[in-house]
């Protein structure tokens, strides 16, 4: 399988706990981004890179959260001291980000999170 | 600020039918539309993307037309099918942002 991968798909915690998702990207694209959807809800950017740099961040994304790409492939998005309403998918995509067609974005299957 | 809005928000249909989903976006400045599928509980498939150069995109049945100057899109599906049944969302890439805006969604339901 060549696609956008997520790890885990299903996350349980507790108020209070840290959380980390992982993505892998496809193979040689550059941009990877991270969004979060809500029930009934289109995805909401929270954050991209172009390579290993962060490029943007959104204002959903508090001080709770941190992503990383430390070698330009693969990232983790980490949420410390959960809150319930932190409970969203989480949705990774990825692009070559070359501009025209490249921009195209490609999703993966997102990782489901439960804050109890 | 770019804002997408979707119309209708749900549709039910039978199949066989032919239908058109919308989208309308507010900042004309954008460099892509994107069309995707997402099923309950999924991730997002991608079906059509337009660039702002391009009028329309097809796929079997399915094709996707855009129009800068009054900041719509448009997708249409050919002779629906059960299986056609998801939600539908449109997504705008703008030149002054690096991301995806999306809108609320399409859901559809085609019945047999």
């Amino acid at each position: 399988d060549t696609g956008v991968s997520q790890d885990p798909r299903h996350k349980i915690t507790k108020r209070g706990q840290n959380v980390t998702f992982r993505c892998d990207p496809i193979s040689e694209h550059n941009r990877l981004y991270w969004y979060r959807q809500t029930l009934g809800q289109g995805p909401e950017f929270l954050t991209y890179f172009q390579n290993e740099a962060q490029l943007e961040k959104s204002r959903l994304l508090s001080d709770r959260f941190s992503a990383e790409r430390p070698k330009g492939s693969f990232s983790t998005l980490e949420i410390q001291r959960t809150e319930q309403g932190d409970s969203a998918m989480y949705l990774c995509a990825s692009s070559l980000g070359r501009g025209g067609a490249d921009n195209e974005q490609f999703f993966g299957p997102g990782t489901r999170l439960t804050v109890l | 600020k770019q804002e997408v809005t979707q119309i209708p928000a749900a549709l039910s249909v039978p199949e066989g039918e032919n239908l058109v989903l919308n989208c309308s976006f507010t900042d004309s400045a954008i460099y892509n539309l994107q069309w995707f599928r997402q099923d309950p509980g999924k991730g997002l498939t991608s079906l059509l993307l337009i660039q702002s150069s391009q009028r329309e995109q097809t796929s079997g049945r399915l094709n996707a037309s855009l129009d800068k100057s009054s900041g719509r899109s448009t997708l249409y599906i050919a002779a629906s099918q059960p299986g056609d049944s998801a939600t539908y969302l449109c997504a705008a890439f703008s030149y002054n942002t690096d991301k995806l805006i999306f809108g609320t969604g399409t859901r559809l339901q085609v019945f047999p």
